[in-house]
């Protein structure tokens, strides 16, 4: 299996667009997760996914981002507008059953908002 | 919710010495911790984990502990290599399948 893949890997983009990342996780994993790693905040869980269904998005940091995952094999973040405190590298995740079982991540986007 | 405490954040030690990362959960259902190794702009790779009906694990050069009653597990890694070198994140998990991380500790091997 190639992993958890994710695009873009990087992007620069200017405050006020919108941006969207996508996520293709690991065929048959039933879960799917995103992240935001910060040097100041760590690892954050934003929202998990499980059957393709949202099961819990308190870590949505605001209405700016939304997530969806229209089938088994694709996600999206999307951050609009965006604004420089986004700055981030996103990671999206999967695993087959939740908690108690490993995780696999992808490469990350790395995102700039100038 | 889940609250992940991790020490020390960075944590230098010579090569051939042993390293010791120590995490805190604080939910008593959290019953699996694994631990994840992140070098230098790669992702987050798991190296070992540990589930709560066993005390320790193994792994070659890599060992990891849980105490249930104290609500700490930790990761042991011997003879370490220059290799051994990057951000290791402790994580714990339960019944609402969701992983809680640790903040990383940066682990330098001084050759």
């Amino acid at each position: 299996d190639a992993g958890v893949i994710q695009s873009p890997r990087h992007e620069v983009t200017e405050m006020g667009q919108e941006v969207t990342l996508r996520c293709k996780p690991i065929s048959g994993h039933d879960y799917l997760f995103w992240y935001r790693q910060t040097m100041m905040r760590g690892l954050e869980l934003l929202i998990y996914f499980n059957n393709n269904v949202p099961i819990d998005d308190s870590g949505m940091p605001e209405d700016r981002f939304s997530a969806k995952m229209p089938n088994a094999s694709f996600s999206t973040l999307k951050i609009q507008p965006s604004e420089p405190r986004d700055s981030a590298v996103y990671f999206c995740a999967s695993s087959f059953g939740g908690g108690g079982r490993s995780i696999y991540f992808g490469e990350g986007s790395w995102l700039t908002v100038v | 919710g889940e609250n992940v405490e991790q020490h020390p954040s960075t944590l230098s030690v010579q090569e051939g010495d042993s390293a010791v990362i120590k995490c805190t959960y604080s939910d008593s259902a959290s019953n699996y911790f694994p631990w994840y190794k992140q070098e230098l702009g790669k992702r987050p790779q798991l190296i070992i984990d540990i589930r709560s009906n066993v005390g320790e694990k193994k792994d070659q050069r890599i060992a990891v502990t849980l105490n249930k009653t104290a609500k700490h597990f930790s990761l042991h890694i011997t003879e370490t290599q220059p290799e051994d070198s990057a951000v290791y994140f402790c994580a714990a998990s339960g019944g609402y399948q969701k992983v809680t991380f640790g903040t990383g500790t940066k682990l330098q091997v001084i050759p």
